[in-house]
């Protein structure tokens, strides 16, 4: 059964820090993986989508990188900004599973 | 070119009633997926769903809860004789095919007097 674990639960920085966000899971087997971003009461939006056969992607100043052989993603924020507070969320898809495993997310605070 | 459309956007059962949540996947898009966020929990793959199938429910409760995909029309999560363990935001994702990229609506959240 595949998880997800996201590290850290929580983050506050001061603006314009550049900053990491992990995400690790225990399948492999995956078939992409996609960051989230979730604003309090909000839906999901889809930030970047990687398919198990590419290393990266890039939007704007975001980067997550993909390293399957060990079970991690990481999701890269170069000079953040306040309107970047949310919670990031991290989803596989595949593992075993037909839907997405989501980890518990990632609680941003950029303060001003 | 409307994403996925969720409705209501909140709802509000008292206990013991029925829930029925509606779901219209992007255009082009026939395969629906529904995930439910409890308070201070991450999201949880309830069910996938193709017209007129089921193709997997492993995360769906195995009582009072149910969902469909009809030929025509949304997808329906129902929820019978709810309880206040049910409150929780239900959201549906939609792809084009399977594995393919999924995209969510903006959530019903459910409320249980």
């Amino acid at each position: 059964k595949q998880e997800v674990t996201q590290i850290p639960a929580a983050l506050s920085v001061p603006e314009g820090e550049n900053l990491v966000l992990n995400c690790s899971f225990t399948d492999s087997a995956i078939y992409n993986l996609q960051w989230f971003r979730q604003d309090p009461g909000k839906g999901l939006t889809s930030l970047l989508l990687i398919q198990s056969s590419q290393r990266e992607q890039t939007s704007g100043r975001l980067n997550a990188s993909l390293d399957k052989s060990s079970g991690r993603s990481t999701l890269y924020i170069a000079a953040s900004q306040p309107g970047d507070s949310a919670t990031y969320l991290c989803a596989a898809l595949g593992g075993g599973a037909d839907g997405l495993t989501f980890g518990k997310g990632t609680h941003l605070i950029i303060q001003p | 070119n409307a994403g996925v459309m969720q409705n209501p956007r909140h709802l509000v059962r008292r206990r013991g009633q029925e829930a029925r949540l509606r779901c219209s996947p992007m255009k082009g898009h026939s395969h629906v997926y529904w995930y439910r966020q409890l308070p201070e929990e991450g999201l949880k793959f309830m069910v996938y769903l193709q017209k007129e199938n089921i193709i997997d429910e492993s995360g769906m409760p195995k009582e009072r809860f149910s969902a469909e995909f009809p030929k025509e029309g949304p997808s329906i999560l129902r929820i019978q004789q709810v309880v206040r363990g049910d409150s929780a935001a239900y959201f549906c994702a939609s792809s084009v095919g399977e594995n393919q990229p999924q995209h969510f609506g903006d959530g019903t959240r459910l409320s249980i007097l």
